[in-house]
């Protein structure tokens, strides 16, 4: 069975204290993983895309990476405003039809 | 645009009402469109998705339906509501293959 397993489920940082989350997942044919940010009472926001193992993407104080088992996303310096749940999410393909597997989130506090 | 209109965003029913809850999107014709449902610690679960006007694929049996009378026109509805019903829901678009999903910002549900 397809699994996205997100850790941890809830981080707390100070600002400026440099960390990671973690996206492990184990999936049949794996085509894209998605990193979303996901504010309180709003819908998701997309923030990456990565297709293969060693494949980086960076947004400001976002960078995410990965590897055939796992994602990254690390937060450089945090601040605030980068107070949110973030969301993995793979897309596998199985028996011809392609489904979007999502984590249950990490909940992230930047405290000032 | 990626532009995605929900309504309402706070919906409150009594058990045994119907539903109707309304998703329109803007920009690039013929997008995929799908309805998710969040619950509280629970990752994001698919109940329907469609490719085009009138097709509809349903992934979870349970008592809400879908339809789609217009391109960019995405309805979900219920005849009678649960306590189980409740939670948030998210329409979301896909542009073309492969492409992220973007999401709408949800209607919140409390079946009372």
């Amino acid at each position: 069975e397809d699994q996205v397993t997100q850790s941890p489920e809830a981080l707390r940082l100070q600002e400026g204290e440099s960390s990671s989350l973690n996206c492990s997942y184990t999936v049949s044919g794996l085509r894209g993983l998605f990193w979303y940010r996901q504010d309180p009472g709003k819908g998701p926001e997309f923030l990456f895309t990565l297709y293969s193992a060693g494949e980086e993407k960076e947004k400001e104080r976002l960078k995410a990476t990965l590897t055939k088992k796992e994602s990254f996303l690390h937060i450089t310096a945090p601040k605030p405003e980068d107070s949110a749940t973030y969301l993995c999410a793979v897309r596998t393909t199985q028996g011809g039809s392609e489904k979007l597997v999502f984590g249950k989130g990490m909940k992230l506090t930047v405290n000032p | 645009s990626q532009t995605i209109h929900q309504w309402p965003a706070t919906l409150v029913q009594p058990v045994g009402s119907p539903l109707s809850l309304e998703c329109t999107v803007e920009g690039t014709s013929n997008p995929n469109l799908y309805w998710y449902r969040q619950a509280a610690g629970r990752g994001l679960q698919l109940l329907f998705y469609s490719v085009g006007i009138g097709q509809i694929s349903s992934e979870v049996p349970q008592n809400l339906s879908a339809s789609r009378p217009q391109d960019r026109q995405f309805i979900l509805s219920s005849k009678k509501l649960l306590l189980s019903d409740s939670g948030f829901y998210l329409c979301a678009r896909q542009s073309s293959y492969n492409s992220p999903l973007h999401f709408g910002n949800g209607t919140r549900l409390t079946v009372t």
